[in-house]
């Protein structure tokens, strides 16, 4: 079964509205998530580090008060759009490490479409 | 983080044995190489991981030579379903580390 989940898996709205991506771990607690976006036809970008517990780490371009990230939990973390305009139209996809296992999750993505 | 460079498109027919070579001049001593493969609209599925020589798996094989720059992903006898973009990644720790995805290759399999 799926063990890092998105929510929505969808989502349009209008433009100037903010949008929330839930990224939740199913089967264990992580203290670090991922957090990439996706354009058509392109590959992976890596948008930031969300954090259990502090503020998250924002790679270089991405605008942080753009894009905000809570970790509120240790197995949650939320990306919120705010003020999206078209251009943030994109795939979100989060990815989780699972340090018991070794390995490293994927979500299934959220869509996003901005009207 | 080592950057990485594969083809941008391969086509295949099913049944036929498909290898999709990487290149990662700049890779650390203590960095490893994993592939993932992803599907339309659904995030990146883990395939295999290596470090050094040939690794095997249900799904895949991973050839590494001796100096570690390059890396091929060996797929058995493709299916319609293998349709999809295969990522080759280099770091320090797949499992914990942020992941910089390159271009990816884009795999066609024609019946």
């Amino acid at each position: 079964g799926a063990v890092v989940s998105q929510h929505p898996s969808w989502v349009i709205c209008k433009s100037g509205t903010s949008v929330k991506i839930e990224c939740r771990s199913l089967d264990f607690q992580a203290t670090t998530m991922f957090w990439y976006r996706q354009f058509p036809k392109q590959s992976l970008m890596l948008m930031a580090t969300s954090n259990e517990g502090s503020k998250a780490t924002y790679e270089q371009g991405v605008e942080k008060d753009k894009f905000l990230i809570n970790h509120a939990s240790l197995t949650l973390s939320t990306l919120t759009v705010t003020s999206a305009h078209p251009e943030d139209s994109s795939f979100y996809i989060c990815s989780v490490p699972d340090r018991g296992r070794e390995t490293q999750y994927f979500g299934p993505g959220t869509r996003l479409l901005v009207l | 983080l080592a950057k990485t460079t594969q083809p941008i498109s391969m086509d295949s027919y099913e049944g036929q044995e498909v290898n999709i070579t990487c290149s990662h001049n700049n890779i650390a001593t203590n960095d490893y190489i994993t592939w993932y493969q992803q599907f339309p609209s659904q995030g990146p599925r883990f395939i295999i991981q290596g470090y050094k020589t040939k690794v095997t798996n249900e799904v895949a094989s991973l050839f590494i030579p001796a100096d570690r720059k390059s890396s091929t992903l060996s797929l058995p006898r493709v299916s319609l379903s293998d349709t999809a973009v295969y990522y080759c990644l280099v770091a320090l720790s797949y499992n914990t580390d942020k992941l910089i995805f390159g271009t990816g290759t884009r795999l066609q399999v024609f019946p």
